[in-house]
């Protein structure tokens, strides 16, 4: 079990560039997640999905789009990247309710995303 | 809309001792859950404890325990015996029930170890 695994781990982009983050789980979690991390501003939430072709806005979802084609995938896409969106990007899974004793979150090891 | 703060931006301990972090929270949900993560260097976030709200008890594992204060929507996280190990970020964060398991989290606390 490889769990949440997060693709690539570090990225530099250059403001207008474009690019696809993908975030996978092997565990057949319903649902995933998108959050982005900042110094003093913890975790925050841009996008998530509740099953396979769904998704739904998170805090802060403006810039970023995601897609959901496959149970096991959630893909973060940066259209025009912007130096705001210079963050630490995790990917999360949660099981559906009921059927997982530990009910919680699964985090990937995050991707470092610099844009200048 | 909830939230969640984290007050105290970093806690310096040294081994051995006991720190404690404070987390409150702003809601007006009857049922849901808090949790302590704790993020070292690696980046890894890693779960140190839980609670769920309709639990008077409060939560322990190990050397972590928290004191949950319901009514002042109140999470503190102890860290008892602290070990060089346990230097890291610890945010605090906090899920309604039924929100499709979206959590939101503290600003975070530095939790630094010394000799």
């Amino acid at each position: 079990n490889a769990g949440v695994t997060q693709t690539p781990k570090f990225r530099v982009l250059k403001t207008g560039q474009s690019m696809t983050l993908l975030c996978a789980q092997d565990m057949n979690h319903e649902y995933m997640y998108w959050y982005r991390q900042d110094p003093g501003m913890g975790l925050r939430l841009i996008h998530y999905s509740v099953g396979e072709g769904t998704t739904a806005k998170g805090e802060v979802p403006d810039g970023y789009n995601v897609s959901r084609l496959k149970k096991q995938n959630f893909l973060l896409g940066l259209e025009s990247a912007a130096p705001s969106q210079t963050s630490v990007y995790f990917c999360a899974s949660f099981p559906t309710p009921g059927t997982d004793l530990n009910y919680e979150q699964y985090f990937g090891p995050g991707t470092r995303l610099t844009v200048t | 809309a909830q939230t969640v703060t984290q007050s105290q931006p970093e806690m310096s301990v040294q081994e051995a001792e006991t720190v404690t972090l404070s987390c409150t929270y702003d809601t007006s949900e009857s049922d849901y859950y808090l949790f302590w993560y704790k993020q070292p260097p690696s980046r890894q976030m890693i779960l140190v404890i839980r609670q769920e709200a309709y639990k008077q008890q409060n939560a322990t594992e190990n050397r972590f325990s928290v004191n949950f204060q319901k009514a002042a929507k109140s999470f503190s996280l102890k860290i008892s015996d602290s070990q060089l190990g346990d230097a890291a970020m610890y945010f605090c964060a906090y899920r309604v029930t039924d929100s499709w398991g979206k959590l939101q989290f503290g600003a975070g606390t530095q939790v630094v170890v010394t000799p």
